[in-house]
């Protein structure tokens, strides 16, 4: 079966600092992958999505950016955090080719001071 | 540009009652749609997913239904259990642009009570 982690699980940073998160994918090959960010108060909001290696989609202008280092790994990055980055961050994957169901990351939440 | 939308925002009710949210969605031409379980502080759990050729699916005590047309969906929960106190989400693929971007639902928070 399938599963989907990601780490830290909580994470607090103070502005301007840089900022990694991770998500691995278990048990399946070429996964889409997906960074979700769910603000308080507010839906979810697609970051970036990916459907292999190196290749990354970019759905909202930020300073945020993402990379696909293996097949199964998706990682979020920051340079230099904003108050505003601060928010639950949901990785999902679904298969690849068309428009197939996602599944979802415990998430990590992440407090900018 | 897709909507979608959920009412109630919040529902309250005693254990052992059958309940039914709502969602529904401004661009009928949708591929599928997809019902997501949220706990606090925890990740999304897939519920259900509705092809467009689907009028129902069912899982368990859960039901969904999908009428394109009118651009709705239904989530009927059978036997509410206090265990079932979550926030409900639907979910559709964007309608145009990149196939593989899920628009949300703000959610239906859900409280069972014993």
């Amino acid at each position: 079966s399938q599963t989907i982690h990601q780490w830290p699980a909580t994470l607090v940073q103070p502005v301007g600092s840089p900022l990694s998160l991770e998500c691995t994918v278990e048990g399946t090959s070429n996964p889409n992958l997906y960074w979700y960010r769910q603000a308080a108060g507010r839906g979810l909001q697609l970051l970036f999505y990916s459907v292999g290696i190196g290749q990354i989609s970019s759905e909202v202008p930020q300073n945020l950016s993402a990379s696909r280092p293996q097949d199964r790994q998706f990682i979020l990055s920051s340079k230099k955090l904003l108050l505003s980055d601060s928010g639950f961050y949901l990785c999902a994957w679904s298969t690849g080719g068309g428009y197939n169901e996602q599944f979802f990351g415990p998430g990590t939440r992440l407090t900018v001071l | 540009k897709q909507e979608v939308t959920q009412i109630p925002a919040a529902l309250s009710v005693p254990e052992g009652e059958n309940l039914v949210l709502n969602c529904s969605f401004t661009d009928s031409a949708i591929y599928n749609l997809q019902w997501f379980r949220q706990d606090p502080g925890k990740g999304l759990t897939s519920l259900l997913l509705i092809q467009s050729s689907q009028r129902e699916q069912t899982s368990g005590r859960l039901n969904a239904s999908l009428d394109k047309s009118s651009g709705r969906s239904t989530l009927y929960i059978a036997a509410s259990q206090p265990g079932d106190s979550a926030t409900y989400l639907c979910a559709v693929p964007l309608s145009s642009g990149s196939a593989r971007q899920l628009t949300f639902g703000s959610g239906t928070q859900l409280t069972v009570l014993p």
